[in-house]
């Protein structure tokens, strides 16, 4: 059975920064590419980052250059770095495993519980 | 603003056929980038409902279909359950942007 636990996150203040952790279990992690995707409050999905089990990363426009996303394969665990937070960052944040055959086959097939971030003062 | 467009809400009644729209564009939809959909219970984690515009993963019904056409897809449930009430989402890739997978807005479905 696969799982994804996410933890790290909670209430931060403008401008600052968390890390966050999704631990994987249950398939061969580093043969497929990880994504996080995030919530706001009452609103919709909206994907974040993905990380290749081959090394590639790719960004949204909205957290280029404020986050970063990186593994530790011997870990089976997925991270994400957030600086620079904004109030607009309030969310849920999901850690999803991607399945598909190329960029624009690819989907999000299995999804943790979901850590919630707070930006607030 | 969603790039891919859905309705904000549908309803039907037990039993019935409901169908939901998810308009996209030349750069995704449209580009023959396939078109997955999610359905997220209230306060629970969204969950794959449909790969590859028509696949359903293990254990879902098969009162779930999806379709695809042009720059559009859809979702179709039939057989209306109580249980079927949550939000659903589309998804898809598109090559406008720098390696972009977009949600649609998602839809409330109220079973009535």
């Amino acid at each position: 059975e696969i799982q994804l636990l996410e933890s790290g996150g909670g209430l931060v203040q403008p401008g600052g920064s968390l890390r966050l952790s999704c631990v994987a279990s249950g398939f061969t992690f580093n043969t497929y590419s990880m994504t996080w995707v995030r919530q706001a409050p009452g609103k919709g999905l909206e994907w974040v980052a993905r990380s290749g089990g081959g090394g590639s990363i790719d960004y949204a426009d909205s957290v280029k250059g404020r986050f970063t996303i990186s593994r530790d394969n011997s870990k089976n665990t997925l991270f994400l770095q957030m600086n620079s937070l904004r109030a607009e960052d309030t969310a849920v944040f999901y850690c999803a495993k991607m399945r598909g055959q190329r960029y624009s086959s690819y989907h999000f097939d299995s999804w943790g519980q979901g850590s919630l971030v707070t930006v607030a003062s | 603003q969603s790039v891919l467009t859905q309705p904000p809400s549908v309803s039907g009644a037990p039993g019935q056929r409901v169908i939901i729209s998810c308009t996209g564009s030349s750069s995704n939809i449209g580009a023959d980038s396939d078109v997955h959909w999610y359905q997220q219970l209230p306060g629970t984690a969204p969950k794959l409902l449909i790969f590859g515009n028509n696949n359903r993963p293990s254990g879902v019904p098969d009162r779930f279909s999806g379709s695809k056409s042009g720059t559009s897809a859809s979702l179709a449930i039939t057989g209306l359950q109580a249980e079927d009430e949550a939000d659903y989402y589309c998804q898809s890739y598109d090559n406008s942007v720098s390696n972009n997978w977009l949600f649609g807005g998602g839809t409330k479905l109220t079973v009535l």
